[in-house]
């Protein structure tokens, strides 16, 4: 079965650190993939996607990803975080090969800034 | 403004009682679709529509109902609640080309089945 896994389920970081959060998926075939992040009380908002082309996509609020097919992975970085980034961070895969346009999600990263 | 709306947005009840939760969008999207969120479990899709009167079961439909009357609303119906669907309920849609749409997510609905 399709999964999606985040291996960092919660992350504390100071202000101005780099933050890396992993995402990994077990498809072998196409796929695309999405980052959400969730703001305390807030509904999911999209960060980023890939769908095709330049591997390295850059989303907003200064979040990037690299898709790396041989690992199928798509990382999310951003090189400085800011308390305002504190929330919950979710990788979802999109299986081009079903009807249900389902996203399938990771069971996501929340991030806490430290000031 | 282009939105997702749901309502209500927390709901307490108990077990049996029937509830529907409903969900509108004003973006004219043919897809809709209904998320649960559990505690290390991320989101998982109960149901979805492709269009008006047109549904199917998502990962997880177990006790839920839905239906596409109009195209704007998608309301979740829980005809006999029980305490394992006390969840965060969202509410997706999306255009419904050739690749893949962004979806756009409600706000989410609380619910707590007691």
């Amino acid at each position: 079965a399709q999964s999606v896994s985040q291996h960092n389920h919660h992350v504390i970081l100071s202000e101005a650190a780099s933050l890396e959060l992993g995402c990994n998926y077990s498809y072998g075939g196409t796929v695309n993939l999405f980052w959400y992040v969730q703001y305390p009380g807030q509904h999911l908002q999209l960060l980023l996607k890939y769908f095709s082309g330049d591997p390295l996509v850059k989303g907003i609020k200064g979040f990037e990803a690299e898709f790396i097919k041989s690992k199928f992975s798509f990382n999310l970085r951003k090189p400085s975080v800011q308390w305002s980034d504190t929330a919950e961070y979710f990788c979802a895969v999109y299986r081009m090969d079903t009807g249900r346009r389902a996203l399938t999600f990771g069971s996501g990263t929340r991030l806490q800034v430290q000031p | 403004e282009a939105q997702v709306t749901q309502n209500p947005r927390y709901l307490i009840t108990v077990t049996g009682k029937k509830l529907t939760v409903t969900c509108s969008q004003n973006m004219n999207h043919e897809y809709m679709s209904w998320y649960r969120q559990d505690p290390g479990l991320g989101l998982r899709q109960i149901y979805y529509s492709m269009n008006v009167e047109v549904t199917d079961k998502g990962d997880v439909p177990e006790g839920y109902k839905v239906s596409r009357k109009e195209k704007r609303n998608f309301p979740l119906i829980l005809e006999s609640p029980s305490p394992n669907q006390t969840s965060l309920y969202f509410c997706a849609s999306s255009l419904l080309g050739p690749n893949p749409e962004t979806q756009y997510f409600g706000p989410g609905t609380r619910l707590l089945v007691l």
